[in-house]
């Protein structure tokens, strides 16, 4: 168990509604990533949040958007699905200071599915 | 930009064998660490090793090993003993270090790895 808890762990949901996954960091981890697995694909980074902030962007589409809140959990919102959303998306969540350890812990993911 | 490439995108190795896995990464930066993950067919990632970019000693956990050959910009996983267990996508990782909070962490496309019986 990474500490990193995401719900919900499965999702079918129909083309051009709107979805909100969750995530709970690991307890002090103050970094929270959104990443996007496709099916036998690599992990697309989204985007990163850091103490509510937003700190980087990666390959997010307009139609999805994220937050990080002040109890530090996140959720990344996506509209106006597509079947080509359907994917593992993760998150992960790290400690930001250097010597508070480096290492980023991901969560179980949630599979979405589009139909 | 950082850059990480895995140029094998499957390999197989007979149970009880050893297999390594190759990673290679493109920066300029002196501070960095370096993660290789595991993901089995249930799909989490499993933290298997790190390196810190600073430290010339190879990380080691168990039957995992790394050889990080840092003025080559190379950073491969050796699993000795090789279990049934072990088959699954390994993704090498690249982090940048600094002290503003913002990390990137970057992935390589992974590495199937079949072991057989």
């Amino acid at each position: 168990d990474s500490g990193v808890t995401q719900t919900p762990k499965h999702l079918i949901t129909a083309t051009g509604q709107r979805v909100t996954l969750r995530c709970s960091p690991r307890s002090g981890d103050l970094s929270v990533y959104w990443y996007q697995q496709s099916l036998d694909q690599g992990l697309q980074f989204l985007i990163q949040y850091y103490n509510g902030e937003e700190r980087a962007k990666g390959n997010i589409l307009e139609r999805f958007s994220a937050q990080q809140f002040p109890d530090l959990h996140s959720e990344l919102n996506l509209s106006s699905l597509e079947l080509g959303d359907s994917a593992l998306y993760f998150c992960a969540s790290s400690r930001a200071h250097q010597s508070s350890g480096n290492t980023i812990y991901f969560g179980e993911g949630s599979w979405l599915t589009v139909v | 930009a950082q850059t990480v490439t895995q140029s094998q995108p499957e390999m197989s190795v007979q149970e009880a064998e050893t297999v390594t896995l190759s990673c290679t990464y493109d920066t300029s930066e002196s501070d960095y660490y370096l993660f290789w993950y595991k993901q089995p067919p249930s799909r989490q990632m499993i933290l298997v090793i790190r390196q810190e970019a600073y430290k010339q000693q190879n990380a080691t956990e168990n039957r995992f090993s790394v050889n990080f050959q840092k003025a080559a910009k190379s950073f491969s996983l050796k699993i000795s003993d090789s279990q049934l267990g072990d088959a699954a996508m390994y993704f090498c990782a690249y982090r940048s270090s600094t002290t503003s909070g913002t990390y990137k962490y970057i992935f390589g496309t992974g590495t199937r790895l079949k072991v057989l019986a």
